[in-house]
This record gives structure tokens, sequence and C-alpha cells, in this order.
């Protein structure tokens, strides 16, 4: 167990529609990070957040959103669903070194599965 | 920019041989490297790092040395097991808080 939670864990939804995606990195982690793993394009980074900010973005869509909270969990949001949409979506996180890795492990939950059709 | 590149797969092998996946990597500076794996339905876990040249990481008896000198961090072990059968993932951070920077995997199968 990482300590990163991630839930819903399966998702199915038809085209047009929006889910949120819901993540609890480990405690104290201050860092974020979304990725998108799917059969043809390999793991893709999408977005960085580090304590409530945006730090850093990777290949997201503008159909696609994410925020952290005060409380650190955050939430990425897909809209607008296509088919190509279906993946695996990761999240991670990361111990505190203003938000470098300077070698520091990201620690990833077990995903969630969504399916668009 | 920084990229990582390993062997493709998939990667057949009988219980006990010995296994190398190459990776090998470009970047500006002194990157750490890291090796996670991902076994089936499961999320991506650390398998072992290394954060400076020369260094080796080991763990479940996998290994693996940063070498600068030709940019690798292959993995290794010697005798593999059903059970590692598994996606594994050769990984570079340039520790200039940009996130991590993934090969695109390398399927292993391990046969009885």
């Amino acid at each position: 167990d990482s300590g990163v939670t991630q839930t819903p864990k399966h998702l199915i939804t038809a085209t047009g529609q929006r889910v949120t995606l819901r993540c609890s990195p480990r405690s104290g982690d201050l860092s974020v990070y979304w990725y998108q793993q799917s059969l043809d394009q390999g793991l893709q980074f999408l977005i960085q957040y580090y304590n409530g900010e945006e730090r850093a973005k990777g290949n997201i869509l503008e159909r696609f959103s994410a925020q952290q909270f005060p409380d650190l969990h955050s939430e990425l949001n897909l809209s607008s669903l296509e088919l190509g949409d279906s993946a695996l979506y990761f999240c991670a996180s990361s111990a505190p070194s203003g938000g470098s890795y300077s070698g520091n492990t990201i620690y990833f939950g077990e995903g969630s599965w969504l399916t668009v059709v | 920019g920084n990229s990582v590149t390993q062997m493709e797969g998939p990667v057949t092998l009988s219980e006990e041989a010995f296994l190398t996946i190459n990776c090998t990597y470009t970047a500006t500076g002194y990157p750490s490297l890291f090796w996670y794996v991902q076994y089936p339905g499961e999320g991506l876990q650390l398998l072992l790092k290394a954060t400076k040249a020369d260094d080796k990481g080991s763990n479940k008896g996998f290994e693996a040395t940063y070498r600068k000198e030709t940019t690798s961090f292959h993995l290794e072990k010697g005798s593999v097991q059903v059970s590692d059968s598994a996606v594994y993932f050769c990984a570079l951070s340039d520790n200039r808080n940009t996130p991590l920077v993934f090969g695109k995997g390398t399927r292993l199968s391990v046969i009885a």
C-alpha cells in the first residue's frame, strides 16, 4: 500500500459526459501528480500541483482540469468525454522538498479505470 | 528535453533465467534514475532508484547501476520467477522540480 488513495477504482460513462477523479496523497506529501496510462500512449504526465498551486503542466487536454484543495487532496475533472479518453488515470504524490524531486520518490495510487462508451 | 528509452517488449523468459532490460536516458545535469514495476491490475510501485553516478539500486533481487558514461540504467536480475511477470518502467528526474519522465515500459512474462 503506497498510501495514495484514488477513487473511484472503476468508472464507466458515456461520451459527452463529465467525471471527477479524486486523489488523497500520502500523509505529509505536498506534491500531487496526475498521469494517464493508455495502451497506445504509454504513461503520460498530465499535471502537477504543489501545496495547492499548479506547478507543472504536461499533455493535459483543455477539456481536462485539476485542482488541489487546502487539505491537499486533488481532483481531476474530465469533461466532454470521448472514446479515446478511456484509460487508467494515476495519481501520485511526493514528499516536500520545495516541490522538487532531489531524488525523492513519488508514490502512485492504484489508479482509476475510466471507460467511455 | 529529457527522455528515457527502454527496450521494447514483450520479453518472455523461463523461470530462473537471467534478465536484462535496457534503459538509456538523455538529460542535462545530474538526474536521478528509477525503475518502477506495475503488476497486473495494480498501480506503479518503486522497485529501485539511484541518485548519482555509479550508485547501484537494488531490491527484491533486482539491480541497476547508474552509468553516466553510457547514460544507462539497465535493470538486471539473476534468476527470474513467475511472480516477476509485470511491466517495468524506467524513469528519470532532473531534480529541478519537474515531474518524472517515463520510458514506454517493458512487459516481462516469466513462464514456469
